[in-house]
């Protein structure tokens, strides 16, 4: 599976939009960009994927760039329970066995 | 529609004791998973059932067994625990879609 580079931190303004990046130059073409997050102490939850498409949903926006070398998620309106680190992961889906490789994250912290 | 269930959600065991954490999902999900989560460390694969069944070794299997009991329950036995085994386990189930669904965790120490 692809690696994914994530910065360690950042701050994000309560209401505000707040923009995580995530580099993944080596993913191949069958290969997802995933994202989940680790609120303290929880299971860690899943907000979002995509192969090409920008996608969104209730929780996000996922914004991928066109030779699918980097990635960005968007929320919207950050409030302080999205407080969390977020994973960016990329792996093949359909694959026996299929493990989600969990890097360090970036570690977000929602000020008011 | 609970999810992904686990229990206990803590436990606390000695040296050589044994245990069994249980799961289970009520969305009909086919792939089920355990991880364990060290301290500031990420999640590690022990077992994964890809379908009722079937059971396959991880990244990390040593020490544990697994039980694919149905297709809602996967459960997680250590049959002689370890301080190493001190750990945040989690169980996680997947559908056609292949998006895994976690549960809250079971928080093991062992002294």
């Amino acid at each position: 599976d692809a690696k994914t580079t994530q910065p360690p931190s950042m701050d994000c303004a309560e209401g505000r939009a707040a923009n995580l990046p995530c580099n993944h130059s080596t993913i191949s073409g069958n290969e997802y960009v995933y994202w989940y997050r680790q609120i303290h102490s929880q299971g860690p939850q899943y907000i979002i994927h995509g192969l090409k498409n920008n996608e969104t949903n209730e929780m996000a926006s996922l914004i991928i760039t066109e030779d699918r070398k980097s990635s960005t998620l968007i929320l919207p309106h950050a409030t302080l329970r999205d407080t969390a680190v977020y994973y960016c992961i990329v792996y093949k889906i359909k694959a026996a066995g299929n493990k989600l490789t969990f890097g360090g994250g970036t570690r977000v912290l929602v000020k008011p | 529609n609970a999810g992904v269930t686990q229990t206990p959600k803590f436990q606390v065991l000695k040296t050589g004791q044994s245990m069994t954490l249980q799961c289970a999902q009520d969305m009909n999900h086919n792939s089920m998973y355990w991880y364990r989560q060290d301290p500031g460390m990420g999640l590690r694969l022990i077992y994964y059932s890809a379908s009722e069944g079937t059971t396959d070794k991880g990244e990390v299997p040593n020490g544990y067994n697994v039980s694919r009991l149905n297709k809602r329950e996967f459960s997680l036995r250590l049959e002689s625990a370890a301080p190493s085994q001190t750990s945040v386990y989690f169980c996680a189930s997947s559908g056609y879609t292949d998006t895994q669904y976690f549960g809250p965790g079971t928080r093991l120490t062992v002294l």
